[in-house]
Parts: structure tokens; C-alpha cells; sequence
């Protein structure tokens, strides 16, 4: 399996406090992706990003940001959580942005009260 | 790991059948497309991919078709098994930019 992982893996949080998810690899993949899952909906792109540094919006990106200081970790932030922010939140890893082979983590189930 | 209660199309199979998971997409500049695999609690695992310059490619067992034309995506599964039980995303990727972008999933049931 590849060295992802995600932490919190679940946390409990009330409308209006920020949070932040965590995604470490031990990949050194240049690719990092955050995904949420919801019912109906399937996987939405969040945010990505394409190196140290660089990171672009993607589908459903309002209320969401990232930084990624570092290739290993990439952080999303959520500054000030809605419950419509309630979702599983999923972060991938590619070696490469034109091929579709991304490894995902476990996951992070965020319910926001 | 995590999973989510999917309201999804669902395609029940009998075990040893062949399954056809289809997906239609949307973005006519999308040059290549990848079938993924999500079982309860895990995150999605690539299955199988194919470029826009090809019809058809084969994998172990599973086999994706494109059309282009309809902007349709099929994935076949030969000699479903109880393993293959599991969500099937499609999704699509276009050379000009890295975003991924992932379909709404087909639920894959198979009967014994």
C-alpha cells in the first residue's frame, strides 16, 4: 500500500471553528489531491497541488484551503466549518499529473454540529 | 477506513456473469480516462485506464471501452466474483490541466 495517511481520522467539530486535516505521504509523489465524498455526489476535487508551494481550486474549493510547505504533507483547512461541510474527506498521491493512477488514503469522516 | 452510504445506481450481477458498468462524461476536451474501485470502508483503487487514441484496452479480467462519439466509458468485468463486489467510479482527466474528476459511482451487487 502506498504511504498515505490522513489524520484526524474522525472528528467531531461545531459550525463556525476552523479545522484542519492533515495528509502525509511517504511517496515523495509530486501530486497531492483532497476529495470529498458525499451521497449523491460521488468524489469532488477540493483542491490539488502540483508541487511545493503550488496549488490550484478545484470543483467545489469555496470555504476550503491548502497549503502544502512541504512534498510529504498537504493540508487542508476548513477556517470556519458549515455543516454543509459535514463529509468524508479523502486525499490521494500521483507521481505524475497526466495519469489517472491516484492512491488514496482512508479517509476522514468530518461532522460539523 | 472510511465509507459512505452511497445512493447509487446499483447493478446486481450473479456470481460467474459478466458485469458492464457504464459511465457517460461530459468534458469533450478530456483526453483519458481511469475506472476505479471503492470497497466498504476503503478509499477508491485504480482499476484499469485508457487514453483517448484507443478503443478499447484489457487488464486482468476487465476490459475498458471508449466512445468517443457518445462520450461513453464501459468497464467489463469477466467472471464477476464475490470480491468484486464494491463501488466503480469513472473518472476523466484533461491534458491541460491535473485535475482528476471523478463520476457519481455504480454500485456493484453480486448475487450468489
Amino acid at each position: 500500500d502506498a504511504g498515505i495517511t490522513q489524520s484526524p481520522r474522525h472528528k467531531v467539530t461545531e459550525t463556525g471553528t476552523p479545522v484542519t486535516l492533515r495528509c502525509h505521504q511517504t511517496e515523495n509523489h509530486r501530486y497531492m489531491y483532497w476529495y470529498r465524498q458525499d451521497p449523491g455526489h460521488g468524489l469532488r476535487l477540493i483542491h490539488y497541488s502540483y508541487g511545493v508551494k503550488d496549488t490550484d481550486k478545484g470543483e467545489v474549493s469555496d470555504g476550503y484551503s491548502v497549503s502544502r510547505s512541504k512534498t510529504e504533507d498537504f493540508l487542508l483547512t476548513l477556517e470556519s466549518a458549515t455543516s454543509s461541510q459535514t463529509s468524508v474527506y479523502f486525499c490521494a498521491i500521483s507521481d505524475a499529473g497526466d495519469t489517472g493512477e491516484l492512491f488514496f488514503g482512508e479517509g476522514s469522516r468530518l461532522t460539523v454540529l | 477506513g472510511e465509507s459512505v452510504g452511497l445512493h447509487l445506481p446499483t447493478l446486481s450481477v450473479q456470481e460467474g456473469d459478466n458485469s458492464i458498468i457504464n459511465c457517460a462524461y461530459s468534458n469533450s476536451a478530456s483526453d483519458y480516462f481511469i475506472w476505479y474501485k471503492q470497497e466498504s470502508g476503503k478509499g477508491p483503487q485504480f482499476i484499469i485506464d485508457i487514453r483517448s487514441n484507443m478503443d478499447k484496452r484489457q487488464g486482468q479480467r476487465v476490459t475498458v471501452l471508449l466512445n468517443k462519439t457518445v462520450k461513453h466509458l464501459s468497464l467489463q468485468i469477466a467472471a464477476t466474483q464475490p470480491g468484486d463486489s464494491a463501488v466503480y467510479f469513472c473518472a476523466e482527466n484533461s491534458n491541460r490541466d491535473d485535475k482528476i474528476i471523478f463520476g457519481k459511482g455504480t454500485r456493484l451487487h453480486i448475487l450468489p
